[in-house]
């Protein structure tokens, strides 16, 4: 069975531009998780989704949002991109809504703000 | 969520066991300690949790403390592809606050030959 894919793996882009990460999630799972990762950090909670519905958001700004399609997959939008969005995003997923046990993680999305 | 403190950094010689210790508290009586971890350009890996008891599985065991202010994760025979960054979390399993990991700076252990 496929893991966590995520796409694209690195993407290279402008101040102000806007970016749109992708995720499919383990078959049968329907919670996708995002997390940040700036270099030398742990990651950081972004969101959750659950059956479509946002779950949980972390401490980031409005420019940062996501949804969940019919097929579980999630897209990350991030509009009016910083240099310092400049991160490894991840992707989790996990059957359950919060009452999982263990979330497993894609390879990740390399965005470098330039 | 409890917030944890890990050294930064500990080196371990190949085939020996490493012990990888975790300060935790804060830690209330339903949330579980996790530990995963991050490979180089990869995604964080789950290796293993519990709330109480001692665990073990086929990657590590996990001993916690009776209090469960600590605990210290075992990986029995490290080889050099356990090189990695170690990451210990405190998490409720269930409800709103269950819905995420949360992060902090981990152990980044070397494993020499």
């Amino acid at each position: 069975d496929a893991g966590v894919t995520q796409s694209p793996t690195h993407l290279i882009k402008t101040r102000g531009q806007h970016v749109t990460l992708r995720c499919s999630p383990i078959s049968g799972h329907k919670s996708v998780s995002w997390y940040q990762q700036v270099l030398g950090q742990g990651p950081q909670f972004i969101f959750q989704y659950y059956e479509k519905e946002e779950r949980g958001r972390g401490n980031f700004p409005d420019r940062f949002s996501a949804r969940q399609f019919p097929n579980y997959s999630s897209e990350l939008n991030v509009n009016a991109l910083l240099l310092g969005d400049s991160a490894l995003y991840l992707c989790a997923s996990s059957p359950l809504d919060s009452q999982w046990t263990e979330a497993f993680f894609g390879q990740g999305t390399r965005l470098t703000v330039v | 969520d409890a917030k944890t403190t890990q050294p930064p950094s500990m080196d371990c010689a190949e085939g020996r066991a490493a012990n990888l210790p975790c300060n935790h508290s804060t830690i209330s009586g339903n949330e579980y300690v996790y530990w995963y971890r991050q490979i180089h350009s990869q995604g964080p890996q789950y290796i293993i949790h519990g709330l109480k008891n001692n665990e073990t599985n086929e990657m590590a065991s996990l001993i916690i403390t009776e209090d469960r202010k600590s605990s210290t994760l075992i990986l029995p025979h490290a080889t050099l592809r356990d090189t990695a960054v170690y990451y210990c979390i405190v998490r409720v399993v269930g409800g709103a606050a269950g819905n995420k990991l949360t992060f902090g700076g981990g152990t980044r252990v070397l494993v020499k030959p």
